[in-house]
């Protein structure tokens, strides 16, 4: 039940652009996004409630494909303050109210 | 406004001692999550409450773990006894009810407890 999430790492220079995708095995109710720092907790960045829903965080972006049970986070422009470990998190359909499952992360690296 | 607070920061301690986590949830949060990281599993939602009340605990490893949520305003997750395959860093997140009135809205989560048994 846990979503998969590819690249597992990235390294970019500042400018570049990179995409995360997260999928799983299940139907999804919701998709969450989160970024954390080094020896940081979490942070929210956004969350995905219907397919086909796209959202914006200045340059961060995700859609959310339901019928493939597939998000993606798209970063533009990246710059230095991106770097970090990314997370997506999924509520299934039918699963116990809350639970919400993490993939293993995706760590970006963002050189000047 | 304070966000999710979190007690001790650090904790090493010896195998086989009893460990006790605290949190503080955002006032007016009615969702407690209790998560563990380890680079190994990621990050593992261990117990669920929901207005104090614990829904969904299926993810608690053994019965060396238990969490109570005695008011709105404070939960514990204890080990006990314990060992070094616990070492890990434990997070409290709460959250209202999404907006959609679906299962999880934004989660906020405490800073963390980074817990070494020796």
């Amino acid at each position: 039940q846990q979503p998969v999430q590819s690249p597992q790492a990235v390294i970019l220079r500042e400018g570049e652009d990179a995409v995360i995708n997260c999928s799983s095995s299940k139907a999804l109710y919701s998709v969450h996004w989160y970024r954390q720092k080094h020896g940081e907790a979490p942070v929210f960045l956004m969350i995905l409630l219907k397919g086909g829903e796209q959202k914006g965080h200045e340059k961060i972006s995700a859609s959310f494909n339901e019928k493939k049970q597939q998000s993606s986070l798209y970063l533009t422009a990246s710059q230095l303050s991106y770097s970090g470990t990314y997370f997506c998190g999924t509520a299934d359909r039918g699963s116990t109210l809350g639970r919400l499952y993490f993939g293993r992360g995706t760590q970006l690296t963002v050189w000047p | 406004d304070a966000g999710v607070i979190q007690s001790p920061r650090h904790e090493v301690t010896e195998m086989g001692q009893e460990v006790t986590l605290r949190c503080k949830p955002i006032s007016g949060h009615n969702s407690l999550f209790w998560y563990r990281q380890t680079m190994m599993r990621g990050l593992e939602l261990l117990i669920y409450f929901n207005n104090n009340v614990p829904i969904d605990d299926s993810g608690m490893p053994e019965d060396r773990f238990s969490a109570k949520m005695p008011n709105a305003s404070f939960s514990t997750l204890k080990i006990q006894p314990s060992e070094p395959r616990d070492s890990a860093v434990y997070f409290c997140a709460s959250s209202l009810p999404s907006l959609a009135g679906g299962p999880t809205g934004e989660l906020f989560f405490g800073e963390g407890s980074r817990l070494t048994v020796l």
